[in-house]
């Protein structure tokens, strides 16, 4: 068991500019979740994944933000047109929904630097 | 709008000692309330998590009680040690595998 794995782990962009973000789930986790966090702050909801099939949006996910499960496997997020609040840590986890097993366990996360 | 709040911002212990964080809930349809440990530049691990079916919760060093009828929730930390400073983030959820809500977290630093 790997773990939650992110890449890159750091990224900086000039403002205007995409960026997309990637994140390898723990193997049999059919639960992918994308988070934000902000300096001083606990992590903030983005989205999640059931397999391939996205379940839920927060309304911080402007539409310059996508994201996707292709497969059910791995997951990108990305960020058009970035603006400088956008820089932030953007954190993965995955989880099996089942009783007992509902832990969310995340990856390092990716830190965006927004110029 | 806050859904869990979070108390201290920060708290210095010293080693051996009882460290204490509190947390407050809002929406009572949560049923699954975790903590989790962030070190700096990692990302937040489970420490602990508990269900409202019991007040208390022991792992270790590390105990939740909980108060549903107060909406409360907190985390002791018994015989901290200089490996326990992190931060701290109490969450909540609803069902299984859904979304967390997290407080805002507490630096804990204990002194040797």
């Amino acid at each position: 068991d790997t773990g939650v794995s992110q890449d890159p782990r750091h990224k900086i962009t000039k403002r205007g500019q995409n960026v997309t973000f990637r994140c390898d789930p723990i193997s049999e986790h059919n639960r992918l979740y994308w988070y934000r966090q902000t300096l001083g702050q606990g992590p903030e909801f983005l989205t999640y994944f059931q397999n391939e099939a996205q379940l839920e949006k927060s309304r911080l996910l402007s539409d310059r933000f996508s994201a996707e499960r292709p497969k059910g496997s791995f997951s990108t997020l990305e960020i058009q047109r970035t603006e400088q609040g956008d820089s932030a840590m953007y954190l993965c986890a995955s989880s099996l929904a089942v009783r007992y097993q509902e832990t969310q366990y995340f990856g390092p996360g990716t830190r965006l630097l927004v110029l | 709008q806050q859904q869990v709040k979070q108390s201290p911002q920060s708290l210095i212990v010293q080693k051996g000692g009882i460290s204490i964080i509190n947390c407050a809930y809002e929406n009572t349809a949560f049923d699954y309330f975790p903590w989790y440990q962030q070190f700096p530049g990692k990302g937040p691990a489970l420490l602990i998590a508990i269900r409202p079916d019991v007040s208390e919760k022991k792992e270790g060093r590390f105990t939740i009680s909980f108060n549903k009828s107060a909406k409360q929730f907190s985390l002791h930390i018994m015989d901290s040690q200089p490996g326990d400073s992190a931060t701290y983030f109490c969450a909540a959820s609803k069902g299984y595998g859904n979304k967390l809500v997290f407080g805002a977290g507490t630096i804990l630093r204990v002194k040797s």
